[in-house]
C-alpha cells in the first residue's frame, strides 16, 4: 500500500503559540489530502480537504483561520494550528487518497499547556 | 448527512474465538473501507470493497459489501491478542473523495 508520513508524532506547545504539522506522501503523488481530528475514545472527524495548488475546503464548524492548511506540492500538506489554546489539544491525523483508498499518517498528539 | 453506525460498540472475546462486527449507513456507499487503529497511531487499511455483494479476505479477516450498499461486515477468525484495537469502517461521501468514518468497534481479546 501507499505510505503516508506525518511529523511530528507529538508536540507540546504553550498557549498562544502556533504549531505546524506536516503530512507527506512518500511513494506516490497526492493531489488531495485530508486532515482529521480525533478526541479520546471517539471516531475521526474530518476537518478539511487539502487541495494541491488551491485553497483547502473546510468542514462546517471548522475555523479556517485557526487551522491553516497549505498544500504546496504533490507530496506535502501542512496544518498549522494558530494561536493554540488548551481546547485545541487533540490527536490530528492526515490521510492521502491513492486510487480509491485513503492511507493515513501516524498521527500527531498536540498538547497545549 | 451521511452517517456510519457500527456495532457492537465494544466487545470482549476469548482468544481463538471468531468476531463479527458490522457497519450501517443512512445512504448508499460505493466503496467500503475497513481500518484498524492501535492506541496513539493512525488507522491502517485492512480491506477495501468496491462492489455490492463482494466478499474479500485478508488473512484471518473477511469483509463483505452488503447487497443493499448500505452496510458492510467484518469478520475476524481465530482471534489473537494482537487483534486488540479499534476497528473503523469508512466510505467516501457521495460524489466526493471525502471519507467519513464509522463510530468504531473496540475489540479486546482475553488471552
Amino acid at each position: 500500500g501507499a505510505v503516508v508520513s506525518q511529523h511530528p508524532s507529538w508536540v507540546i506547545c504553550k498557549s498562544g503559540t502556533s504549531v505546524k504539522i506536516e503530512c507527506r506522501s512518500l511513494d506516490f503523488q497526492a493531489t488531495t489530502m485530508f486532515w482529521y481530528r480525533q478526541f479520546p475514545k471517539q471516531s475521526l472527524m474530518l476537518m478539511a480537504t487539502s487541495n494541491e495548488g488551491s485553497k483547502a475546503t473546510y468542514e462546517q464548524g471548522v475555523e479556517k483561520d485557526k487551522f491553516l492548511i497549505n498544500h504546496a506540492s504533490l507530496t506535502l500538506s501542512t496544518l498549522t494550528v494558530t494561536s493554540a489554546h488548551p481546547e485545541d489539544s487533540s490527536f490530528y491525523i492526515c490521510s492521502a487518497r491513492w486510487s480509491l483508498e485513503a492511507f493515513f499518517g501516524q498521527g500527531t498528539r498536540l498538547t497545549v499547556v | 448527512g451521511q452517517q456510519l453506525n457500527q456495532s457492537p460498540q465494544s466487545m470482549f472475546i476469548q482468544e481463538g474465538e471468531d468476531v463479527s462486527m458490522n457497519c450501517t449507513s443512512s445512504s448508499i456507499f460505493n466503496t467500503w473501507l475497513w481500518y484498524k487503529q492501535d492506541p496513539g497511531e493512525g488507522p491502517v487499511l485492512l480491506i477495501a470493497l468496491y462492489k455490492a455483494g463482494e466478499l474479500t479476505s485478508n488473512g484471518r479477516l473477511t469483509a463483505q459489501f452488503g447487497i443493499t450498499r448500505k452496510d458492510s461486515f467484518l469478520n475476524i477468525s481465530a482471534s489473537i491478542p494482537s487483534d486488540v484495537g479499534i476497528y473503523f469502517c469508512a466510505g467516501p461521501l457521495s460524489g466526493t473523495y471525502k471519507y467519513i468514518f464509522g463510530t468504531g468497534t473496540r475489540l479486546k481479546v482475553l488471552a
